[in-house]
């Protein structure tokens, strides 16, 4: 089976540019997060969907990030205008709520999108 | 809100001997499930073992084993009989319930396998 699938792997982009992140989750997954890691921070979530509705987007930085999921198998991280603080490895992750109780629920992972900004 | 705690430092252990990693929890959901990932070098987030609150029974999958004691909310892996492949970060977890639906994640516990 295919698991979670982003897009580029890397991306490299200089500061002020849009730069969009893209994702696939797992066919028939109804839960989808972005995460960002770094060295100072660890893994923050950024948002996460259920069923395609934004359900938390705290961990947003600022409004210069924006995330979408048209429909189920596909969404979109975009941050415009960029900035070298941005740099980061963004993850998208998702799971899939069979039991009614979502906390038993993994997260499956995509390889990341490492994003530098210069 | 959710609270994941790995304060261990980085941590070197002998291939074929066992480790364990430490993990503390704060959490005012009754409801929750405990996860681990392993992050190796090369950066894919790689899901081990997973614990549910009401879980009487330690989790075990494969070397991975759990040791969870509830009401010390500690959620510790064990991994047995290291190999050279389990170098890597370590990452505890907790995902709760009531709108808390999201994966909080540890800083991670860095372990280097040596031969």
């Amino acid at each position: 089976d295919a698991g979670v699938i982003q897009s580029p792997r890397h991306e490299v982009t200089e500061m002020g540019q849009e730069v969009t992140l893209r994702c696939k989750p797992i066919s028939g997954h109804d839960y989808l997060f972005w995460y960002r890691q770094t060295m100072m921070r660890g893994l923050e979530l950024l948002i996460y969907f259920n069923n395609n509705v934004p359900i938390d987007d705290s961990g947003m930085p600022e409004d210069r990030f924006s995330a979408k999921m048209p429909n189920a198998s596909f969404s979109t991280l975009k941050i415009q205008p960029s900035e070298p603080r941005d740099s980061a490895v963004y993850f998208c992750a998702s799971s899939l709520d069979l039991t009614g109780r979502v906390y038993n629920s993994p997260l499956h992972f995509g390889n990341g999108t490492r994003l530098t900004v210069t | 809100a959710q609270k994941i705690t790995q304060t261990q430092p980085g941590m070197f252990v002998q291939e074929k001997e066992a480790v364990t990693l430490d993990c503390t929890y704060d959490t005012s959901d009754q409801s929750y499930g405990l996860f681990w990932y392993k992050q190796p070098s090369s950066g894919e987030m790689i899901f081990l073992i997973y614990q549910g609150s009401y879980d009487e029974q330690n989790a075990t999958e494969g070397r991975y084993s759990l040791n969870f004691q509830k009401a010390r909310k500690s959620a510790n892996l064990v991994i047995s009989a290291s190999q050279l492949g389990d170098s890597a970060m370590y990452f505890c977890a907790m995902r709760g319930s009531y709108g808390n639906n999201r994966l909080a994640f540890g800083k991670g516990n860095q372990v280097v396998v040596i031969p």
